[in-house]
């Protein structure tokens, strides 16, 4: 069983267009993250959701909106798509008070 | 202002060889240290985790060793395996945020 499955695992899109991520834990965890992997695979985190609550936003672009209907599912949207986001974006998980992260396999946007 | 600074960005070593790893901070209230491995492709997959309350922790061929005064902590992989060729990340966190060291590509020669 995927820990922490994310769809699709591959995105080529035009510059401009709105796109989705889609993100779901089955490990009973209710914190929940989006990680940018840019080209020289830094990762850096983008939110955190507790409890379907964002707690965490470092400086993302408006354009980015996490969306989190319950707490196994953290779905990333992303406006008016811009070359430089093209990037490896990770989703994953832990449980409150605990630091462990899990995450999903990645998802790869390519945008032209 | 990386808070966490990692070295070196890439390494090779022998098969059998002894590959070590090293990682700074600079938050004092990071409470949490932990590697992760990647392999291409692939997400992140946590490795070996150490609190500064203890100085090493050895789990297999992997060994985290952390001087606290020094706010240093580094990764040895023992016997070192063509298998372990991948992208290494030191992290550290204070809560459940963690911020990641840049990465250390790892080629592991037959």
């Amino acid at each position: 069983d995927t820990a922490v499955s994310q769809t699709p695992k591959y995105l080529v899109t035009q510059m401009g267009n709105d796109k989705s991520i889609k993100c779901e834990q089955n490990l009973g965890h209710d914190t929940m993250y989006w990680y940018k992997q840019d080209s020289k695979k830094f990762l850096k985190i983008m939110f955190s959701y507790n409890n379907k609550e964002l707690i965490i936003n470092e400086t993302v672009p408006n354009r980015f909106s996490p969306k989190s209907p319950d707490k196994a599912h953290l779905n990333l949207h992303i406006n008016s798509l811009e070359l430089g986001d093209s990037a490896v974006y990770f989703c994953a998980s832990s449980q409150t008070g605990r630091a462990e992260a899990f995450f999903g396999q990645g998802t790869r946007l390519t945008v032209v | 202002q990386q808070q966490v600074k990692q070295s070196p960005q890439s390494l090779i070593v022998q098969k059998g060889g002894i590959s070590i790893i090293n990682c700074a901070y600079e938050n004092t209230a990071f409470d949490y240290f932990p590697w992760y491995q990647q392999f291409p492709g692939k997400g992140p997959a946590l490795l070996i985790a150490i609190r500064p309350d203890v100085s090493e922790k050895k789990e297999g061929r992997f060994t985290i060793s952390f001087n606290k005064s020094a706010k240093q902590f580094s990764l040895h992989i023992m016997d070192s395996q063509p298998g372990d060729s991948a992208t290494y990340f030191c992290a550290a966190s204070a809560g459940n945020m963690l911020t990641f060291g840049g990465g250390t590509r790892l080629m592991v020669k037959p």
